[in-house]
């Protein structure tokens, strides 16, 4: 079946710009998660959504980051007037699990955002 | 901030050798994931091992866990030029409000010579 998909794949944004990335977990998975990665490193917490409710959001960096799943599958991240150090991957998963047990988590793709 | 540390931070091998990274962590966990990444795709899960498991293999893939040393190490044998990548591990905590949350070592770089 299909996998975790991420739109834009690639996006440059000037400093300032807001930007919005798109997540469709795997159909029906109740848990989505947003990381962050930045060059040469491993994937940072950012978020999390058990169907669509935002139960966890201590990764998030400032509140210039912002994440909602209205409906409970596709999820936007957005960051608001970016700054440089936004620049990195952000990668969005997705999970069946329905505790939080730590069951394996699907990612995507991955939206790399170069602020200039 | 990462979990834990990744050792080595960089490996070379030839095609057929035996490749070993290790991961250390500090809290308990309630399983322990291991992914690869290639240039310019996204995390593929590899392999999970939970917290009451020593041992588990997939294929040439063979991880094991210490919980009392809190480490875990990957084992790919017979390595292909297909293998290279960065390997993570990645740790969901116990307890709490975690909801499974993945914290990530800063990974392994593989790199399997033809």
């Amino acid at each position: 079946g299909a996998g975790v998909s991420q739109s834009p794949r690639y996006k440059v944004a000037k400093r300032g710009q807001d930007v919005a990335l798109r997540c469709d977990p795997i159909s029906g998975h109740v848990s989505l998660f947003w990381y962050q990665q930045a060059l040469g490193q491993g994937p940072e917490f950012l978020t999390y959504f058990q169907n669509e409710a935002q139960l966890d959001k201590s990764g998030l960096p400032s509140d210039r980051f912002f994440a909602e799943r209205p409906e409970g599958s596709v999820s936007t991240l957005k960051i608001q007037r970016t700054q440089q150090e936004d620049s990195a991957v952000y990668l969005c998963a997705s999970s069946s699990s329905r505790t939080g047990g730590g069951e394996t988590q699907y990612f995507g793709p991955g939206t790399r955002l170069l602020v200039l | 901030s990462q979990q834990g540390e990744e050792d080595p931070q960089a490996l070379s091998i030839q095609e057929g050798e035996n490749a070993t990274m290790n991961c250390s962590y500090k809290t308990s966990i309630n399983n322990l994931q291991w992914y690869r990444q290639n240039s310019g795709r996204g995390l593929v899960h590899l392999i999970l091992i939970r917290s009451n498991e020593r041992e588990k293999h997939s294929g040439r893939l063979r991880v094991t866990l210490d919980t009392s040393k809190k480490s875990s190490s990957l084992l790919i044998t017979a390595s292909r030029a297909a293998d290279t990548a960065s390997y993570f591990c990645a740790t969901a905590f116990a307890g709490g409000t975690s909801y499974g949350k993945l914290t990530f070592g800063q990974g392994t770089i593989l790199t399997v010579h033809p």
